[in-house]
């Protein structure tokens, strides 16, 4: 069975500086992998997927993740965070093939001024 | 656009009370799921359905039913309600019943169990 851990509770960051928000996976077979990010009393929102193809993807607000199916890994990272980044972020898998998607407990990011 | 509804949004049980937890989306989705969110777990999945009439088990079912009659409405039922299920329930659907397409969320129900 696809199991997600998430390796850092909460991360707390100033405003303009870089952050990586990590995320690994096991599974023995071939997986999707996703990164939601929730607001305080909100669901959770898509904020990008690994498919297939290009191993690095990108949203439209300036995070970016890199699918590394060597350490299976698909960490979350944003060069410059704003103080409207504060959310909670979770990493969730896949199977290929499967119905379930899986997540991981989530990472509380606090930008601070 | 309303996406995914859930209804109600806030509920307080006493112990051993039933409950019904509402659910509907208008993408005409096949795929609908349960999950619960619990401090430091993260969501947890209960009950997932890949179209009308199929349903079944995800990681924490025990305590909760689910039926799925049409393509829209997916309810979650509590037919004892137990302390231990106090948390937010969350319902999402995604286009396709195969997990390679993001899934689209309600904002949730905050339930407490006395």
């Amino acid at each position: 069975a696809q199991s997600v851990t998430q390796l850092d509770s909460q991360v707390p960051v100033f405003e303009e500086a870089p952050v990586e928000l990590r995320c690994n996976y096991s599974s023995s077979v071939s997986v999707y992998l996703f990164w939601y990010v929730q607001y305080p009393n909100q669901g959770l929102q898509l904020l990008l997927k690994y498919l297939s193809g290009s191993t690095l993807v990108e949203s439209i607000n300036g995070f970016e993740a890199e699918f590394n199916k060597s350490q299976t890994s698909f960490h979350l990272r944003k060069p410059s965070v704003h103080i409207s980044d504060t959310a909670e972020y979770f990493c969730a898998v896949s199977v290929s093939g499967g119905f379930k998607t899986i997540f991981g407990a989530g990472t509380r990011l606090f930008v601070k001024a | 656009n309303a996406g995914v509804t859930q209804t109600p949004k806030f509920q307080v049980l006493k112990t051993g009370q039933s409950m019904t937890l509402q659910c509907a989306q208008d993408m005409n989705h096949e795929y609908m799921s349960w999950y619960r969110q619990d401090p430091g777990m993260g969501l947890r999945l209960i009950h997932y359905s890949v179209g009308a009439g199929i349903t079944d088990q995800g990681e924490v079912p025990n305590g909760y039913n689910v039926s799925r009659s049409t393509t829209e409405d997916f309810p979650l039922r509590l037919l004892s309600a137990a302390p231990s299920q106090t948390s937010v329930y969350f319902c999402a659907s995604r286009d396709g019943v195969r997990g390679n397409q993001p899934q689209h969320f309600g904002d949730g129900t905050r339930l407490s169990i006395l």
